[in-house]
């Protein structure tokens, strides 16, 4: 079935440094790679989302990278702060009529000052 | 409304039981989401219901579960018999289509005793 495997797991970096996550998905016809934020307690929130046909896309500090071929996307978060200390999730939509989403398993990222 | 509503925010009840979480969608949003949230864990799919269309079940992890949606509006998932493991955070969401982004509701911690 479809699976999207997301690591790393956790991920701990000083304010100011970068961080990257990544995720890779098993069904070569997902067409669209949302990326949500969920600070602790709180509902999950869209941050940044890329479509099939773009290879890049940058939000201010955020970015998201695809690699249709390898199956592989990535977020990107420059200039750490540590209001970004949060969990995200990345998910992958398959092409087929119904839109589900299947999600990561989440990176548990903190920013420490 | 402001957002996707959730009820109750909590529930905490006795194995065996039964109980039913409600959701109450941004209005114009055709696609309606459920997920469970166990806790440091992901997001797991339920199920999906986009309009008039059968919905796709394919998450719904035992008989025990099922969900309804009257129209465009208001969703309940209902849980027979509850087991321990059946105790987590169930989030709804709703959006406008497949590649849209989804809004989560507050969620209902369930507690199973």
């Amino acid at each position: 079935g479809e699976n999207v495997e997301q690591h790393p797991s956790t991920l701990s970096v000083q304010e100011g440094d970068s961080a990257v996550i990544k995720c890779t998905y098993s069904d070569s016809a997902s067409n669209y790679f949302p990326w949500y934020k969920q600070e602790l307690g709180k509902r999950p929130q869209l941050i940044i989302d890329i479509r099939s046909n773009v290879g890049e896309k940058k939000d201010q500090r955020i970015a998201v990278t695809l690699n249709k071929t390898a199956k592989h996307f990535s977020l990107h978060i420059t200039e750490t702060q540590p209001e970004d200390s949060a969990v995200y999730f990345c998910a992958a939509r398959g092409s087929g009529g119904y839109n589900k989403l299947i999600f990561g398993a989440g990176t548990r990222l903190a920013v420490h000052p | 409304g402001a957002g996707v509503s959730q009820s109750p925010s909590n529930k905490v009840t006795e194995k065996g039981k039964d109980v039913e979480l409600r959701c109450d969608p941004i209005s114009g949003h055709t696609a309606l989401y459920w997920y469970r949230q166990r806790l440091g864990q992901g997001l797991e799919f339920l199920i999906y219901f986009q309009g008039n269309s059968a919905p796709d079940k394919s998450g719904l992890p035992s008989d025990r579960f099922s969900a309804e949606r009257t129209g465009e509006s208001v969703s309940t998932l209902t849980i027979q018999r509850t087991q321990q493991e059946d105790s987590a955070v169930y989030l709804c969401a709703g959006s406008t289509s497949g590649y849209n982004e989804q809004f989560f509701g507050p969620g209902t911690r369930l507690t199973v005793l």
